[in-house]
């Protein structure tokens, strides 16, 4: 069975911190790792990550893969009130579907 | 374009109830999917449809049955609700090429409650 973990469960930091949330996983047949940042809606893509080391940038978060030791980091850097969210790591697998983690929800105080 | 649209965005049924969750997608995606989120688990997959004309279960498809109806549209039917399914319902859609994976994009949730 496929499975995804993710840690810390829940952070609290302050604006101008430095995030790192983590994702572990265990899946047949991996194709990539997926990045969702969950506000109160439906979640919002953010990074997809297919290749061991190479590190993806957006702005102030940056996101990577270890596919040998099987777990992605994602980094908020100067973290903002708006990064207030439930991140979500998901893996594909075949047929295009999705398993995904329990997520980390981050609050930023101001 | 509107991108995944779901109807309702919220209901409560009683206990043995039936409704029909709808979902469209204007995006011309081939793939489509069903979640549900409940607190703490992240996002479960229920069915979903690789391609206008198949459907496939996920990994809780118990309680469920979905329906493709065209390219665009994929429903999900509760034939006789229970408490357990109260939870966010959650339409995704995607291109599905080959080996090439892609993101998936999600519509805006149906809240439901079963009492």
């Amino acid at each position: 069975e496929d499975k995804v973990v993710q840690s810390p469960l829940s952070l609290v930091v302050h604006e101008g911190d430095t995030v790192t949330l983590n994702c572990s996983y265990e899946v047949t047949n991996f194709r990539s790792l997926l990045w969702y940042k969950q506000e109160k809606k439906a979640p919002t893509f953010l990074f997809m990550l297919t290749s061991s080391g190479i590190e993806k940038k957006s702005g102030r978060l940056s996101s990577i893969l270890d596919k040998k030791e099987l777990f992605s980091i994602l980094n908020i850097t100067a973290t903002q009130t708006g990064d207030s969210a439930v991140y979500l790591c998901a893996v594909g697998a075949a047929g295009n579907k999705l398993t995904f983690g329990g997520g980390t929800r981050v609050l930023v105080k101001p | 374009n509107a991108g995944v649209t779901q109807t309702p965005k919220f209901q409560v049924l009683k206990t043995g109830q039936s409704m029909t969750l709808q979902c469209a997608q204007d995006m011309n995606h081939n793939s489509m999917y069903w979640y549900r989120q409940d607190p703490g688990m992240g996002l479960r997959l229920i069915y979903y449809s690789a391609s206008e004309g198949t459907t496939d279960k996920g990994e809780v498809p118990n309680g469920y049955n979905v329906s493709r109806l065209n390219k665009r549209e994929f429903s999900l039917r509760l034939e006789s609700a229970a408490p357990s399914q109260t939870s966010v319902y959650f339409c995704a859609s995607s291109i599905q090429s080959g080996r090439v994976f892609n993101e998936q994009f999600f519509g805006p949730g149906t809240r439901l409650t079963v009492l």
